[in-house]
């Protein structure tokens, strides 16, 4: 089955201590991105990749990092949370096709709270 | 950038009513492409409809690219279409993020 798959779905951690969310895809996607979503302000992009080895910050990429070695695989590191990250985080990839891209898939989500 | 504007903001339904979402946005799209978002969070793809029209069910879309809007029909309502829609755009330079609207908050009630 094509999906994306996040993990942890729901994590509760305290300020300052390292954590990663990994994201998988199985479509063979060249693009991929992390979002947050956030009451009264929607979906904002925090990074986004269009190949391996290739990323670029997004909207709201303070405290975050990125990695993406392998064109499955773009994990999410928080290196020193804080309670305003407590958010619900969505991974999504999605095809390109030449000079555009195709319909985009979205991860079932991870709702981190820090405390 | 690209706005994306949606409307209502806000719509309750009886069940078995008909409701059409709209999607206006600034400039010309590569991508275009309406989300359903559950009670649960998960984040449905419903189509992919940077131009014409689609139907899958008792929900279709249709984009006119030349007026730079979108359209999406709920026929039939049930309580299971609860939830948010979005609309998500790509603008004409490709390669680019999907820059979302704010969504409508659709509840159906019995």
């Amino acid at each position: 089955e094509a999906q994306v798959t996040q993990n942890p779905r729901y994590l509760i951690t305290v300020t300052g201590k390292k954590l990663t969310v990994t994201c998988s895809q199985n479509m063979n996607h060249e693009y991929m991105s992390w979002y947050r979503q956030d009451p009264g302000l929607g979906l904002r992009q925090i990074y986004y990749s269009m190949n391996v080895e290739v990323t670029d910050k997004g909207d709201v990429p303070e405290g975050y990092k990125v990695s993406r070695k392998e064109k499955r695989n773009f994990p999410l590191i928080l290196e020193s949370p804080s309670p305003n990250q407590t958010s619900l985080y969505f991974c999504a990839s999605r095809n390109r096709r030449g000079g555009y891209t195709d319909t985009q898939y979205f991860g079932p989500g991870t709702r981190l709270t820090v405390l | 950038g690209i706005q994306v504007e949606q409307s209502p903001p806000d719509l309750i339904l009886q069940e078995g009513a008909n409701s059409t979402l709209r999607c206006n946005f600034s400039d010309s799209v590569n991508n275009l492409q309406w989300f359903h978002q559950n009670p649960w969070g998960q984040l449905i793809n419903l189509f992919y409809i940077p131009s014409g029209t689609k139907q899958n069910g008792r929900l279709s879309a249709t984009t006119v690219a030349t007026e730079r809007y979108s359209l999406l029909y709920i026929s039939s309502s049930q309580t299971t279409d609860s939830g948010v829609y979005f609309c998500a755009v790509e603008g004409r330079m490709g390669n680019t993020p999907l820059v979302f609207g704010k969504g409508t908050r659709l509840s159906v009630i019995a």
